[in-house]
C-alpha cells in the first residue's frame, strides 16, 4: 500500500522545455489535488480533480494543463516551463463529502527547477 | 476568497506547551485541518475540527471558535522531532477546496 506517488522526484528544466509530473494513489479516493509550495508561501492550489472525469482551476492554474486520466491518476504539465515555476509540487488524495473531513494525502513530492 | 493568517515562526523548550493560532476568513466554511510539514517532507495530517471546541489526540489538541474565526493547535510536553512547520487549512465550497495558511515553523530548543 504505497499512498501516493509521485514521479519524478526532481527535475531541472530549460526555459520554455515542457514535462508531465506524474502522481497515481492507491487508496480509491474520489479527489485529486495538486499544489505547489514556495518558500514562506504555504501550499498553493494548482488545480484539483474532484471526481473521475472532472477537473477545476485553484488558486495559481496559469501555465499549467492537468489531466484525470482514470481514478488513480492525475497528471500536471508544463507547457512551456518558465523560472517563475520553480518550486516544490505536490499530488495530493482525498475523499471528500459531508463526514469526510477531506484529509489531504500527500505524495513526497517534485523539486523542480526552471533555468 | 480564503485568507488564513498564522505566526511565521514560534520558539518553544522541549517538555512544554506551545499553542500555534490561526485566523481565518472564508466563504462557506466546514472545517478547519492541522497539517505538519518536516524539512524536505511531506505534509502530514494532524487533526480537523468541525464544531466548537477541543478535539485531542494525543500530545496534540485542536480547538475551534466559529463565530471568531479563530483556531489554535496546541502541542504538549514538546520533543526535538515536534520541529517542523505547522499549517492551518480551511475546508469550504462543497467540501472540495482545502486552502492552506502560510504556516508557522516551530523551533524546540533543549
Amino acid at each position: 500500500n504505497a499512498g501516493v506517488t509521485q514521479t519524478p522526484k526532481f527535475q531541472v528544466l530549460k526555459t520554455g522545455q515542457s514535462m508531465t509530473l506524474q502522481c497515481a494513489q492507491d487508496m480509491n479516493h474520489n479527489s485529486m489535488y495538486w499544489y505547489r509550495q514556495d518558500p514562506g508561501m504555504g501550499l498553493r492550489l494548482i488545480y484539483y480533480s474532484a471526481s473521475e472525469g472532472t477537473t477545476d482551476k485553484g488558486e495559481v492554474p496559469n501555465g499549467y494543463n492537468v489531466s484525470r486520466l482514470n481514478k488513480r491518476e492525475f497528471s500536471l504539465r508544463l507547457e512551456s516551463a518558465a523560472p517563475s515555476q520553480t518550486s516544490v509540487y505536490f499530488c495530493a488524495s482525498s475523499e471528500i463529502g459531508q463526514g469526510a473531513k477531506n484529509i489531504q494525502y500527500f505524495g513526497a513530492g517534485t523539486r523542480l527547477s526552471v533555468l | 476568497g480564503q485568507s488564513l493568517e498564522q505566526p511565521s515562526e514560534v520558539t518553544a523548550v522541549e517538555g512544554a506547551i506551545v499553542q500555534i493560532n490561526c485566523t481565518y476568513q472564508t466563504s462557506g466554511f466546514y472545517g478547519l485541518s492541522w497539517y505538519q510539514q518536516h524539512d524536505g517532507g511531506a505534509p502530514t495530517f494532524l487533526s480537523y475540527n468541525a464544531l466548537d471546541g477541543l478535539e485531542e489526540t494525543g500530545r496534540f489538541s485542536s480547538f475551534l471558535s466559529r463565530s471568531d474565526s479563530y483556531g489554535y493547535l496546541l502541542l504538549q510536553e514538546l520533543q526535538m522531532k515536534d520541529s517542523a512547520s505547522y499549517f492551518c487549512a480551511v475546508l469550504s465550497g462543497g467540501y472540495q477546496k482545502v486552502t492552506f495558511g502560510t504556516g508557522t515553523k516551530l523551533q524546540v530548543i533543549p
